[in-house]
């Protein structure tokens, strides 16, 4: 079956600093990979999405991933913090073709001044 | 933009009563989702559908029920409330059932049910 897990459920950086964020996916095909943030009180939002091609996704807001077929691993990453991107990041892998997401548990990311 | 809005951002209800969430979306999509949000859980998937007047129960349907008369309304309705249904409801679309599609979120309804 699949399944998404991300490991850390909290993480805290500080300002400046490089951010990863883990994803490990389950998915006996080639999968369909999203990154999403929600931040306080808001719905979610598309960061990137990998299907085909590139392993490094550049995404919106100066966020990429690397799709790692090998490790089954998705992470997201950027090289400099800003206080805004404190949020709750998702991670996500299409089932099928039904158009279903099945999403990991997420992770809260506080950026400290 | 894909807009994608929902009827409360906030409802407080009691244990029993019938409660309806509404999701309209503005961009003509196909699909729509139905999740609830939890701590530690992520988000889980209760209804979706396909199509006007089609459903598909996702990971977590029992307690609930899905009307779509339109295809730019999605309706979750709770047939008698109970504490557990307390959560974040979230809305969702996309344009087909391809699973390179984007989803698009509304911003969320939260229920409190006493």
């Amino acid at each position: 079956a699949q399944s998404v897990t991300q490991p850390d459920i909290h993480i805290t950086v500080s300002e400046g600093a490089s951010l990863e964020l883990r994803c490990n996916y389950s998915y006996g095909a080639t999968p369909y990979l999203f990154w999403y943030v929600q931040s306080p009180g808001q719905g979610l939002q598309l960061l990137l999405k990998y299907f085909s091609g590139d392993t490094l996704v550049q995404g919106i807001k100066g966020f990429e991933a690397e799709f790692k077929r090998s490790q089954s691993s998705f992470n997201l990453r950027k090289p400099s913090v800003h206080w805004s991107d404190a949020a709750e990041y998702f991670c996500a892998v299409g089932a099928g073709n039904t158009g279903k997401l099945i999403f990991g548990q997420g992770t809260t990311l506080q950026v400290k001044p | 933009d894909v807009k994608v809005t929902q009827s409360s951002r906030y409802l407080v209800k009691r244990t029993g009563e019938k409660v309806f969430l509404e999701c309209v979306q503005d961009m003509d999509h196909e699909n729509m989702f139905w999740y609830r949000q939890d701590p530690g859980l992520g988000l889980r998937l209760i209804y979706f559908s396909y199509d006007v007047k089609m459903k598909e129960k996702g990971d977590i349907p029992e307690g609930y029920s899905v009307s779509r008369e339109k295809k730019e309304r999605f309706s979750l309705i709770l047939e008698s409330a109970s504490t557990n249904q307390t959560s974040m409801y979230l809305c969702a679309s996309s344009h087909s059932s391809d699973s390179q599609e984007t989803q698009y979120f509304g911003p969320g309804t939260r229920l409190l049910v006493l």
